[in-house]
């Protein structure tokens, strides 16, 4: 099992749709979690860290859930510019820092 | 303030040549990570650098070392290039807090092409 999966994608939605990723990690000593966003030929740029608690930042909201090891990122009001591939990753806090990813889901939004 | 730079942006080599890739870190930064990105794949974790040492290294070959300078700046080399070195190499950059490290953030990277 990868250490890091996501949903196949792609995801093809209407302008204005909720959206969801989930992605499932395995090995519980992760500390840390995000999720990045990536267009097309470019970076990675962090969108969200995700807390045990949760976190909402305008249409975004992350989730982490440790007991079923799973990290979920919802997406309200869709945009034409919320379209790109959406990354998770983990990664492990002290001295260490390697962030773990998953191969990422497209999503499109379409007018 | 300038973010994360990465040169060059493209490259194109043959089989059995030797890479260079070069990254300056975001302004304040003291850690380097490199990460490949192959087509359709998530960056895979190469190796790390704090105070000029190697510190972690993913699952990759020999052929993949890496230097830090005093400057924080921070090279890839990859020695005997394959078809299959063809691919997104990423550097992040990141600060070391109290043992811990912070959010890294990415450069553009450097698209390698291998014939």
């Amino acid at each position: 099992r990868k250490e890091v999966e996501q949903d196949p994608g792609p995801f093809n939605v209407p302008e204005g749709a909720t959206v969801a990723f989930n992605c499932t990690y395995s090995n519980s000593a992760s500390q840390s979690f995000f999720w990045y966003r990536q267009d097309c030929r470019k970076e990675p740029k962090l969108l969200m860290s995700v807390y045990s608690s949760g976190n909402e930042d305008g249409r975004f909201t992350a989730q982490l859930n440790r007991a079923s090891q799973y990290i979920s990122l919802l997406i309200r009001d869709s945009k034409l510019s919320d379209s790109a591939t959406y990354l998770c990753a983990k990664g492990y806090g002290g001295s260490q820092g390697n962030l773990i990813f998953g191969k990422g889901t497209k999503l499109s939004v379409k007018p | 303030d300038a973010g994360v730079t990465q040169s060059p942006t493209h490259l194109i080599k043959t089989r059995g040549q030797q890479v260079t890739l070069r990254c300056s870190p975001k302004s304040g930064h003291d850690t380097v990570s490199w990460y490949q990105q192959a087509l359709g794949q998530g960056p895979q974790f190469i190796f790390q650098y704090y105070e000029e040492e190697e510190r972690q290294r993913g699952n990759f070959p020999d052929r993949f070392s890496g230097h830090q300078f005093p400057n924080y700046s921070s090279e890839l080399n990859v020695n005997a290039l394959l078809l299959g070195d063809s691919a997104l190499y990423l550097c992040a950059s990141s600060l070391r807090w109290r043992g811990a490290q912070e959010t890294q953030y990415f450069g553009p990277g450097t698209r390698l092409l291998v014939l």
